[in-house]
């Protein structure tokens, strides 16, 4: 248990669906990361925040939106997804920006 | 901005042998390089780092030596043991860029028993 959790676990879901990652951090961290993990490539920064303010988005396309209520929870909205934005999406928190980052399991989501 | 190339994207071993994984970083203001292990239905957890005013650093069986002139780091593990086998990054950042992680591609670990 690295302090970091990510539900649900697996995710199965239509094009046209939406759904909602979520992400909670238990150490007291004030930086949380949204990564992409694929075969194609292995570890993407997708979002940053930092204090719930949200500090980069690594050229993210628009069909995923993220939101940080609070520095312990974030989410990653999903909606009109492709087929090839299956993947493993991580989530990680630090102690501070540059601070060791501490990873969830990640879900696993597919796209059909 | 910063490219992080990894090599061997796959390394087979015997138990007891050593392994190295060597990784190139293009960004000569980089000055933290952290490596993080990968096991199965698992996120990556931190392993070893070693920031640009060291040159070696040792935890037990793994150690990470960085070559700055060069800008190429390696992670070694050795008398390996069937638990190492897992997906290694390696990873680098520096202040100018915020602090953002850019990640190799990955090795894949297999040790065999």
């Amino acid at each position: 248990e690295t302090g970091v959790t990510q539900t649900p676990r697996h995710l199965v879901m239509g094009m046209t669906n939406k759904k909602s990652l979520k992400c909670e951090q238990h150490l007291g961290h004030n930086a949380m990361y949204w990564y992409k993990q694929s075969a194609k490539k292995p570890l993407e920064l997708m979002f940053v925040y930092n204090f719930k303010e949200q500090t980069e988005n690594n050229s993210v396309p628009s069909r995923f939106s993220p939101e940080c209520p609070n520095s312990s929870h974030l989410f990653l909205h999903l909606h009109t997804l492709q087929p090839e934005d299956s993947a493993l999406y991580l989530c990680a928190s630090s102690q501070g920006l540059g601070g060791e980052q501490y990873f969830g399991p990640g879900t696993r989501l597919t796209v059909t | 901005g910063e490219n992080v190339e990894q090599h061997p994207s796959t390394l087979s071993v015997q138990e007891g042998d050593s392994a190295v994984i060597k990784c190139t970083y293009s960004d000569s203001a980089s000055n933290y390089f952290p490596w993080y292990k990968q096991e199965l239905g698992k996120g990556p957890q931190l392993i070893i780092d070693i920031r640009s005013n060291v040159g070696e650093k040792k935890d037990q069986r793994i150690a990470v030596t960085l070559n700055k002139t060069a800008k190429h780091f390696s992670l070694h593990i050795t008398e390996t043991q069937p638990e190492d086998s897992a997906v290694y990054f390696c990873a680098a950042t520096s202040d100018n860029a915020g602090n953002m992680l850019t990640f190799g591609g990955g090795t894949r670990l297999m040790v065999k028993p």
